[in-house]
């Protein structure tokens, strides 16, 4: 159980298009999703956390009018990279939470395999 | 200072291998991840622990809470254990908080 799918795995577009990439909790409510970035050997950083049904909240320093994030059923949360960069191609990694009922639920995240973006 | 320090950064081992990666923070913890990325990205939960010891197959988790201290052993290593292992930690909030990785590389 606790699967979580992200589309597409890699996607290449060029300067200036918009990227659209997708987060699916496979076998689970999602009420809580997260959206990540990760560089060559570097940790993940947290972009945004997305509650369903409301607005994404964004790390300091992340663009919310560049990274729309949208989470419109607790199964699905999306990431639109907008007008893009090659300065934003990187690894994007979701996770989600289950809606929560114990310790357990509050605390642990599913990860997505991940979407590699390459701008042009 | 990083609030999760782990170590070591690299580690290359030979097959058979018992191996022990280190996870050391300096906050009070909620519960505390072992994660596993392969090399194509994806995240894989191996452990969340808040006490005591937890074992899965060839993989055994600890920690230490008075010592603010957690070790991932891998017995018999292969491998397809290669793999870039992390500790993240929750603390006060669902958010995690990630060590630097921990890049095992098993030789045949």
């Amino acid at each position: 159980g606790a699967v979580v799918s992200q589309h597409p795995s890699w996607v290449i577009c060029k300067s200036g298009t918009s990227v659209k990439i997708e987060c699916r909790s496979l076998d689970f409510q999602a009420t809580t999703m997260f959206w990540y970035r990760q560089f060559p050997k570097q940790s993940l950083m947290l972009m945004a956390t997305s509650n369903e049904g409301s607005k994404a909240t964004y790390e300091q320093g992340v663009e919310k009018d560049k990274f729309l994030i949208n989470h419109a059923s607790l199964t699905l949360s999306t990431l639109t990279v907008t007008s893009a960069h090659p300065e934003d191609s990187s690894f994007y990694i979701c996770s989600a939470r289950e809606t929560v009922t114990s310790w357990s639920s509050y605390n642990e995240q599913f990860f997505g395999p991940g979407t590699r973006l390459t701008v042009l | 200072k990083n609030e999760v320090e782990q170590s070591p950064q690299n580690l290359t081992a030979q097959e058979g291998e018992f191996i022990t990666i280190n996870c050391s923070y300096s906050v009070g913890i909620s519960a505390l991840h072992w994660l596993q990325q392969h090399p194509g990205g994806g995240i894989v939960s191996l452990f969340m622990l808040s006490s005591g010891k937890k074992k899965h197959g060839r993989l055994i988790a600890t920690i230490n809470i008075q010592e603010k201290h957690s070790s991932l052993h891998i017995t018999a290593s292969h491998p397809r254990d290669s793999a870039v292992y992390i500790c993240a930690l929750t603390s006060g909030t669902y958010k995690y908080i990630f060590g630097t990785g921990t890049r095992l590389k098993v030789l045949a």
